[in-house]
């Protein structure tokens, strides 16, 4: 069954380190999102991607994060300038159409 | 406006009982309702979902009951078994947004 990957799985950096967080789809969908969940509270949307532009944002996405279609096949996230308050499990999400999102493993991230 | 209150935040039931947690939301643009469980260091996994064009619909033992006039919606697990002890989120999404607001979940523990 067609799956979402993430890598890595954990990353840990220093304050004001940048970041990439890559994801890849499933290969036959054309939305990509990203979302966060920070330890013990609710899953947050960050942005959505569709047709090679962000789609939508939240308030969380900041200058200090982008988003990225290099290739074909990945989707990556990168944090500029990492703060403490950057530290959490990120999760990659697709969908071939507005309704069923299917969710990656996450990347656990660490901001020391 | 955006939010999804989910309650309850925490719920034990035993073996072969029935669980039920419930959300509801204000934003009458909201027009598809996926629940989503998730393990302890998994992303969230798509469990079943469900449109305001019908009140109720059933997947094996989980049941999702809507109610369009009161904006409430919530999951029901028939013959709830240990292996079913994870968080629960429900999650909200419609209008021109493909975004998924989530309520902050229950954890349901299910004994022996």
């Amino acid at each position: 069954e067609p799956e979402v990957t993430q890598t890595p799985s954990h990353q840990v950096t220093q304050m004001g380190q940048e970041v990439i967080l890559r994801c890849v789809p499933i290969s036959n969908h054309l939305y990509f999102y990203w979302y966060r969940q920070i330890l013990g509270q609710k899953v947050e949307f960050l942005v959505s991607f569709y047709n090679n532009e962000i789609s939508e944002k939240s308030e969380i996405f900041d200058d200090q994060f982008s988003v990225e279609r290099p290739d074909g096949s990945n989707f990556t996230l990168k944090i500029r300038s990492t703060k403490l308050e950057d530290s959490a499990m990120y999760f990659c999400a697709s969908s071939s159409d507005y309704g069923e999102q299917f969710f990656g493993p996450g990347t656990r991230l660490t901001v020391l | 406006q955006q939010q999804v209150k989910q309650s309850p935040q925490s719920l034990i039931v035993q073996k072969g009982g029935i669980s039920i947690i419930n959300c509801a939301y204000e934003n009458t643009a909201f027009d598809y309702f996926p629940w989503y469980q998730q393990f302890p260091g998994k992303g969230p996994a798509l469990l079943i979902a469900i449109r305001p064009d019908v009140s109720e619909k059933k997947e094996g033992r989980f049941t999702i009951s809507f109610n369009k006039s009161a904006k409430q919606f919530s999951l029901h697990i028939m013959d709830s078994q240990p292996g079913d002890s994870a968080t629960y989120f429900c999650a909200a999404s419609g209008g021109s947004n493909y975004k998924l607001t989530f309520g902050k979940g229950t954890l349901l523990t299910v004994n022996p």
